[in-house]
């Protein structure tokens, strides 16, 4: 069965701090892998990654995807409080499920001041 | 630019009603794809339509239907609710579904089932 798990499941941390969310998956036909953030209902699209050890960067947030240990992090560094967010990864399926995602729990992220 | 419009935004049904749900994809994408959230889940793949016809289905139950109209707009249909259908049901759009170009939700809507 394909599953991503995702950890932490929960998180606190205060404003400057930087945080490392931990994606893995164990999928039968992997195509990429998605973060998204997610603060009250849409999902919004953060990071597509395709191809092991190029990191991908966006401000203060980076992610980088290892397909030999199947697993994926996303950073975030000189966390603000409206980072705080529902964190998600996704697997993208190829093959006879193509394009069908595969989403981990999420990693709810609460910054303090 | 549109994004990704689901309606309506919250909805109350009793179980054993029906509820029809709307979306509207993202102005150039001709997929849609359903999924459901539970409380402090992820959300879980319901289907998938492109040109109208229905292309792949998650583990749901044959209660959960849906359509693709010629506008690439779709509903999603759940009958005899239950309980457990209480949920976040999200709408994602994309072009192309065998290349899954531009991957975008909408805001969802909140059904609960009394």
């Amino acid at each position: 069965e394909d599953k991503v798990v995702q950890s932490p499941l929960s998180l606190v941390v205060h404003e400057g701090d930087t945080v490392t969310l931990n994606c893995s998956y164990e999928v039968t036909n992997f195509r990429s892998l998605l973060w998204y953030k997610q603060e009250k209902k849409a999902p919004t699209f953060l990071f597509m990654l395709t191809s092991s050890g190029i990191e991908k960067k966006s401000g203060r947030l980076s992610s980088i995807l290892d397909k030999k240990e199947l697993f994926s992090i996303l950073n975030i560094t000189a966390t603000q409080t409206g980072d705080s967010a529902v964190y998600l990864c996704a697997v993208v399926l190829g093959g006879g499920a193509t394009n069908k995602l595969i989403f981990g729990t999420g990693t709810l992220l609460a910054v303090q001041p | 630019d549109a994004g990704v419009t689901q309606s309506p935004t919250h909805l109350i049904k009793t179980r054993g009603q029906q509820v029809t749900l709307r979306c509207s994809p993202k102005s150039g994408h001709d997929t849609v794809s359903w999924y459901q959230q539970a409380l402090g889940q992820g959300p879980q793949f319901i289907f998938q339509y492109y040109e109208e016809e229905e292309r792949q289905r998650g583990n749901f139950p044959d209660r959960f239907s849906g359509h693709q109209f010629p506008n690439y707009s779709s509903e999603l249909n759940v009958n005899a609710l239950l309980l457990g259908d209480s949920a976040l049901y999200l709408c994602a759009s994309s072009l192309n579904w065998w290349r899954g170009i531009g991957y975008t939700f909408g805001s969802g809507t909140r059904l609960t089932v009394v």
